[in-house]
């Protein structure tokens, strides 16, 4: 594998549900993110991660929850989601240099809430 | 966040045709990316730039960090079928590590 992977590629589930998305970057980057994509709106940055430790929540609903266990793997754990948490998620990794750092992205999760 | 405006919302063109879009931002950028998203897949990136007036090409794909380091411009020369997509650029500054800035995408269609 190369690059950014993203599994599932496909996810419905009931609001009552709990599903995990997961996220493994192959390219030796510290940092990881996750982005919410909805339709005809600009990426939203949801969590970012450097070397592990969170330094980013974006004001995300407590429904989401982040984990890190290593910086090659991000996971998004989901529970009780509303509808409107349908979107495509995507996550990115970058080299985390303090500086200008260019994200490479997976290719998304495309989750549908019913 | 705040985003970044990006110009046009999409565009429809002939196949051969050039392609121009164009982000600003009334903030100060160090980094403009470029991306292309195809449909159901996450964004791929095209093109970086560092360097306020660096101009930089990637086969027939150029863009442009512009000098006031408030604009890029990404242009498509000679475009083809498969140029279709939505293009985003992104911009990041020295100022909100890990928080890059995206554009809503320009959405281009090319019709043989």
């Amino acid at each position: 594998e190369t690059g950014v992977t993203q599994t599932p590629r496909h996810l419905v589930m009931g609001m009552t549900n709990k599903k995990s998305l997961k996220c493994e970057q192959h390219l030796g980057h510290n940092a990881m993110y996750w982005y919410k994509q909805s339709a005809k709106k600009p990426l939203e940055l949801m969590f970012v991660y450097n070397f592990k430790e969170q330094t980013e929540n974006n004001s995300v609903p407590s429904r989401f929850s982040p984990e890190c266990p290593n910086s090659s793997h991000l996971f998004l754990h989901l529970h009780t989601l509303q509808p409107e948490d349908s979107a495509l998620y995507l996550c990115a990794s970058s080299q985390a240099t303090g500086g200008a750092d260019t994200q490479y992205f997976g290719p998304g999760t495309r989750l549908t809430v019913l | 966040g705040q985003q970044l405006n990006q110009s046009p919302q999409s565009m429809f063109i002939q196949e051969g045709e050039d392609v121009s879009m164009n982000c600003t931002s009334s903030s100060i950028f160090n980094t403009w990316l470029w991306y292309k998203q195809d449909p159901g897949e996450g964004p791929v990136l095209l093109i970086a730039l560092y360097k306020a007036g660096e101009l930089t090409s990637n086969g027939r794909l150029t863009a442009q960090f512009g000098i006031t380091r408030k604009d890029s411009f990404l242009n498509i020369s000679a475009s083809i079928p498969s140029d279709v997509g939505i293009y985003f650029c992104a911009g990041h500054r020295i100022d909100s590590w890990g928080k890059l800035q995206f554009g809503a995408g320009t959405q281009v269609v090319v019709t043989p």
